[in-house]
């Protein structure tokens, strides 16, 4: 069974610190792996996406992979209320079909003024 | 671009009705997906189109789901007879397949079911 956990939070943290979010996956030979935000009510939309071993970065954001551990984190730097909302991870696992991706239940992320 | 379109937003329904659930992917892309979400089970795929052949439909829970996607501009999903318990929300999404982003999926805004 090839599966994707997160912990489902919720994760509180203030304004303008860090906030980690941690998920890890069952399939070694996992390529492709993407950070979905999604507000409540609404739809999930890309944050970024990472295939290689290492950090990844993008403006308040930093996704970073390890492979051997099977696990990927996001940190978002200087967190704004804003930033409030439920975020998924999602993976390409090996074999899988075009772009057919497995997500994890999320981790609600809730910053306070 | 328009993004993904999904109609209807909304649907209240009562059990044993048919359900049909629509979806209009972004121009050119060549991949389809439809998920459902629920609290319990979380973003479930349900089947995925290339090129417009169903390739993968192990997610569809059962004979009562059913899906089409007759050209590259629509995809429908359809529950007959609805239960209570297909009470989601049901998302489409569709992927580029090249480019930069080929494996970026963009999500429609959903179809939130109910079933009375």
């Amino acid at each position: 069974q090839k599966e994707v956990e997160q912990n489902s939070g919720p994760l509180s943290v203030p304004e303008g610190a860090i906030a980690s979010l941690n998920c890890t996956y069952s399939d070694r030979g996992s390529q492709s792996f993407f950070w979905y935000r999604q507000y409540s009510g609404k739809s999930p939309e890309l944050i970024m996406f990472i295939y290689s071993n290492g950090d990844k970065e993008d403006g308040r954001f930093t996704a970073q992979l390890n492979k051997a551990s099977q696990y990927v984190s996001l940190l978002i730097r200087d967190s704004q209320p804003s930033d409030s909302a439920t975020y998924l991870c999602a993976v390409r696992f090996s074999g899988a079909g075009s772009y057919q991706l497995t997500f994890g239940k999320g981790t609600k992320l809730s910053v306070i003024p | 671009d328009a993004g993904v379109i999904q109609s209807p937003r909304h649907e209240v329904t009562e059990m044993g009705q048919e359900v049909t659930l629509r979806c209009k992917p972004i121009s050119g892309h060549n991949s389809l997906f439809w998920y459902r979400q629920t609290m319990m089970r979380g973003l479930e795929l349900l089947i995925y189109f290339n090129n417009n052949v169903p390739i993968d439909d192990s997610g569809m829970p059962e004979d009562r789901f059913s899906a089409k996607m007759p050209n590259a501009s629509f995809s429908t999903l359809k529950i007959q007879p609805s239960e209570p318990r297909d009470s989601a929300v049901y998302f489409c999404a569709s992927t580029p397949g090249q480019g930069q982003n080929q494996e970026t999926q963009y999500f429609g805004p959903g179809t939130r079911l109910l079933v009375l």
